[in-house]
C-alpha cells in the first residue's frame, strides 16, 4: 500500500525550461511534505518543504505547490539547469516521526 | 566530518552471514533513523531513535534485524542470517529535533549490502 506515489519514473526537459515533478498521497493525516534530491552514490539531500496549512512555498528556482483536496503536490524548477539532473523524492510526515517516501522521479536536464 | 557518516560503504555477504552497519550521526543530533532502499524504490523506514531510546521499530522487516544506539550517538544496524532479499542500500539519517515532525533529515551516503 503506497501512501506516497510518484507516477513518473523519469522526466526530460531542456535547459532553461520549467521542470514539473508530481506526487500524490493517500493518507489524509500527513501534514508536512518535503522534496529530496539524490545524486548517484550519495544520500538524499533536503530541497524544499511545505506545511499543510500552506498551498505554496518558494525558494529561489524551486517552488512547491500543495493541493490538499486533491492530495497532490508538485515541485516546479525554473529555469532548469543541467546540475538539477538527479532523482527527486517526494516525502510526507504526520504524527509519526518518520518520513514516507515516494519511489522517485529521475530528472534529466538536457543542455 | 560535518555530515552523517556510514560504514562500510559496500558490503558483500554470503547468505546466512551476519552483518553490522555503522552510522555516525551529526554531533548533537537527537534523532536517528534507519531506512532501507531497494533498487528503483524510495527509502523505506526501518527504525527511529531519540537519543538512546528506540521509540519506533515498526519498519524492521523481521526479527533478524536489530538496531541499537547505546550512548545516544553512534548507531549500529545488525542483520542476522542474511537473505538475498536483504540486498539494498541502508541509509542512516539524523535530525537535531527530538519532537518536531517538520524537521528535515540529514542523510548519510548509505551502505550498499549485496547478499549472494
Amino acid at each position: 500500500d503506497q501512501q506516497v506515489k510518484q507516477n513518473s519514473p523519469s522526466l526530460s526537459v531542456q535547459e532553461g525550461r520549467i521542470s514539473i515533478l508530481n506526487c500524490d498521497y493517500t493518507n489524509s493525516m500527513f501534514d508536512y511534505f518535503l522534496w529530496y534530491k539524490k545524486y548517484p552514490a550519495e544520500g538524499p539531500t533536503f530541497l524544499i518543504s511545505i506545511s499543510s496549512i500552506k498551498d505554496k512555498n518558494e525558494d529561489g528556482r524551486f517552488t512547491v505547490f500543495l493541493n490538499k483536496s486533491a492530495k497532490h503536490l508538485s515541485l516546479h524548477i525554473v529555469p532548469s539547469q543541467p546540475g538539477d539532473s538527479a532523482v527527486y523524492f517526494c516525502a510526507a510526515s504526520g504524527s509519526a516521526r518518520q518520513l514516507t517516501f515516494g519511489s522517485g522521479t529521475q530528472l534529466t536536464v538536457l543542455p | 566530518g560535518a555530515g552523517v557518516s556510514q560504514s562500510p560503504r559496500y558490503k558483500v555477504a554470503k547468505r546466512g552471514q551476519d552483518v553490522a552497519l555503522r552510522c555516525d550521526p551529526i554531533s548533537g543530533h537527537v534523532s536517528l533513523f534507519w531506512y532501507q532502499q531497494a533498487l528503483g524504490q524510495g527509502p523505506e523506514f526501518l527504525t527511529y531513535f531519540q537519543n538512546e531510546a528506540q521509540l519506533d521499530k515498526s519498519g524492521l522487516p523481521s526479527d533478524r534485524f536489530f538496531a541499537e544506539r547505546p550512548e545516544g550517538s553512534v548507531s549500529t544496524l545488525k542483520i542476522q542470517r542474511t537473505q538475498q532479499e536483504d540486498s539494498a542500500v541502508y541509509l542512516c539519517a539524523s535530525s537535531p529535533s527530538g519532537t518536531q515532525n517538520t524537521g528535515e533529515l540529514f542523510f548519510g551516503e548509505g551502505s550498499r549490502l549485496t547478499v549472494l
